[in-house]
């Protein structure tokens, strides 16, 4: 069954400090891997895509890294602001018959405190 | 900036109600989605369409139905709105490029509430 699984649930940090989010799938054949910045009341906006052959990719103050032998990624965020307050959501896309299927985790809620 | 507009934000309807969440991208997108979240849930995928005239159930059985006439637009239809319907309504759209899926482009969501 394919299944997109993060932690931690819940996460709250001091402003300035550094935080790294984690995601375990079970997706074949996989696709890409998408990490997801959802405040509340919004739509999810994509912070990053990472494919097969990619195992780094940045975005400003998110770095987001992909094991794709062991089916584990993880976002990193550095020192951390209160904009950052938000649900991050892995998800995953297959390359089955179905041209593409889209797998969502439960997503991480970090609160960042002044 | 995403351009993949819903409308309306927010709903309150009363119960028994027909009501059609609005859904546009200008994007050129094949691939059209609608998902339900509940707050401090995952995203769960009702309907999909890989382009016009397309459409398909996803995993989460859902009483609504949706169309693709033209490539931009893919609205979703609740024929009788009940309190259940309650959640939050997310539309999405991406390009295909041989089998493999772009970045899925999110809009703003819609906040129903049916009393």
């Amino acid at each position: 069954k394919n299944q997109v699984e993060q932690s931690p649930q819940s996460l709250i940090i001091l402003e300035g400090k550094n935080c790294t989010l984690q995601c375990n799938y079970t997706v074949s054949p996989f696709s890409n891997l998408r990490w997801y910045k959802q405040d509340t009341g919004r739509g999810p906006v994509s912070l990053t895509i990472m494919t097969f052959s990619e195992n780094t990719k940045s975005n400003g103050r998110y770095t987001a890294t992909l094991d794709a032998d062991t089916k584990q990624s993880s976002l990193h965020i550095t020192a951390s602001q209160l904009s950052d307050s938000a649900s991050y959501i892995c998800v995953v896309s297959d390359r089955g018959s179905t041209l593409g299927r889209l797998y969502f985790g439960r997503g991480t809620q970090l609160t960042v405190w002044p | 900036e995403a351009d993949i507009y819903q409308t309306p934000r927010y709903l309150v309807i009363g119960t028994g109600k027909k009501i059609t969440l609005e859904c546009s991208q200008t994007m050129g997108h094949d691939k059209m989605y609608w998902y339900q979240q509940d707050p401090g849930m995952e995203l769960h995928l009702i309907h999909y369409s890989y382009g016009v005239n397309s459409t398909e159930k996803g995993d989460l059985s859902s009483e609504s139905t949706v169309s693709r006439i033209r490539t931009e637009h893919f609205p979703l239809t609740l024929e009788s709105a009940r309190p259940s319907h309650t959640s939050q309504y997310l539309c999405a759209s991406s390009d295909l490029r041989g089998q493999v899926d772009t970045e899925a482009f999110f809009g703003q969501g819609t906040r129903l509430t049916v009393v």
